[in-house]
């Protein structure tokens, strides 16, 4: 079993639409919960960094964890065509130097 | 803050020759900054651990010898691919967290696409 399940996609959706992007891990020590952006040919950009259970939100993105459930997840509201991009999840325990990547879901917003 | 800068962006090179890409942390100093390699579509393959002042350490399958890290100062880290071939063409982005903390997030360069001819 991977540490971290993420689902490819593609996604598309049109544009307002609100989009979910999710996570499973497998691993209770995982503490710290990161979503990246990434455009085609370039590297990832940090978008949300939480800690434990609970929401988050930064503009249009929410960012949750369900410790509980090991599960996580990215909405993203009022989705633009800007946002077409691949997102990644990422955890880390935060005792050891060592962070745990999804596969990354494509996903396409269409204008 | 927390910026990664990756030159260079892109680089073409014939079989058998070397390549190097630098990776800095551009206002905060990174006691580890990490490899990885992302073929198309894929996601990303963490190649070695770079660490300040010391040997990297590498991931199984990776050959030391031929992704050569030098991790020379807190805000530094280079990898060097020796004799490259076809095969090692890729999108190669480096990573650091701030300081040594564990619990800082990674922040990413632009990654570098090699092309080796």
């Amino acid at each position: 079993q991977k540490e971290v399940e993420q689902d490819p996609g593609p996604l598309s959706v049109p544009e307002g639409a609100i989009v979910s992007l999710n996570c499973t891990y497998s691993n209770s020590a995982f503490q710290y919960f990161m979503w990246y952006r990434q455009y085609s040919r370039k590297g990832p950009e940090l978008l949300m960094y939480t800690y434990s259970s609970g929401n988050k939100e930064d503009g249009r993105f929410t960012a949750q964890v369900d410790k509980s459930s090991k599960y996580i997840s990215l909405f993203i509201r009022d989705s633009q065509p800007s946002d077409s991009a691949t997102y990644l999840c990422a955890m880390s325990a935060g005792s050891v130097n060592q962070f745990y990547f999804g596969t990354g879901t494509s996903l396409t917003v269409i204008p | 803050g927390a910026v990664v800068s990756q030159h260079p962006s892109r680089v073409i090179c014939k079989s058998g020759t070397s390549v190097k890409i630098e990776c800095r942390s551009l206002d905060f100093q990174a006691t580890t900054m990490f490899w990885y390699r992302q073929f198309p579509k894929k996601s990303l393959m963490l190649m070695a651990t770079s660490n300040e002042g010391s040997k990297a350490t590498y991931e199984q399958g990776v050959e030391k010898d031929k992704f050569l890290i030098n991790h020379a100062s807190l805000t530094l880290s280079t990898l060097t691919v020796t004799s490259a071939h076809p095969e090692d063409s890729s999108f190669y982005i480096c990573s650091a967290g701030v300081g040594s903390q564990y619990n800082s997030p990674l922040h990413f360069g632009n990654g570098t696409r090699l092309t080796v001819t």
